[in-house]
């Protein structure tokens, strides 16, 4: 089976850097995923990993160890824009569906 | 704008009542996959249809059906209504073929189904 986990919460300052970290077991692992989620709103794609390193995109990098199934999202310059919940996603090739596994998301809260 | 079409946006319907939630795909992808999404709860996911054919099935209540037409538009069928069924409901689509494997999914807007 798989199991992502992530903090539920964060707390961060305007202006500042945080990193929300995210660990997975999974057997089919095929890329790991990053998206931000407005309340009630869609998921918007952030970020992919496939490769063990750091992908940079902007304010936003990525980091994956697969050895240690474990993935780490760094937004730096946080802006207030930035408070949202942020969803770490395994995709799972287990039964040849290149389907999207969740975590729970982090909620992050930026303060001025 | 994901080019993903979901609708209604909003639903709001009786306890024991079926519904029917519609998807359309981004233009040229072959892929839907259906996510419900419980009040601040993660995404859990339902179902994959690929190119008409379901694909893998994940922890959808037998309640629950879904099918994926020859214009590649989905639809998700919701019976018997409870009221913890309640929730965003989210369809994705991903390009077709090896680009799916190095791609993302895009999420449409959703369908807020409220059951009373």
């Amino acid at each position: 089976g798989q199991n992502i986990d992530q903090p539920t919460e964060m707390t961060a300052t305007e202006g500042a850097i945080v990193q929300i970290n995210c660990t997975y077991q999974t057997s089919g692992f095929n890329g790991l995923f990053w998206y931000q989620q407005h309340a009630g709103e869609a998921p918007t794609f952030l970020s992919y990993n496939v490769l063990d390193g750091l992908e940079e995109k902007g304010r936003f990098s990525s980091f994956l160890s697969r050895s240690k199934g474990y993935s780490y999202l760094l937004l730096k310059e946080l802006q207030m824009k930035d408070s949202a919940s942020y969803l770490c996603a395994v995709r799972d090739l287990m039964d040849s569906s290149y389907k999207l596994i969740f975590g729970s998301g982090t909620r992050l809260l930026v303060r001025p | 704008d994901s080019g993903v079409t979901q609708t209604p946006k909003h639903l709001i319907t009786a306890t024991g009542q079926r519904v029917t939630l519609r998807c359309s795909p981004r233009s040229g992808d072959l892929s839907v996959y259906w996510y419900q999404q419980s009040l601040d709860q993660g995404l859990q996911f339902l179902i994959h249809y690929y190119n008409g054919e379901e694909r893998a099935k994940g922890n959808i209540l037998e309640r629950f059906s879904a099918q994926q037409f020859p214009d590649l538009h989905s639809e998700l069928n919701l019976s018997s209504l409870e009221l913890g069924d309640s929730a965003l409901y989210f369809c994705a689509s991903s390009p077709r073929g090896r680009e799916e494997g190095r791609t993302e999914a895009f999420f449409g807007q959703g369908t807020r189904l409220t059951v009373v």
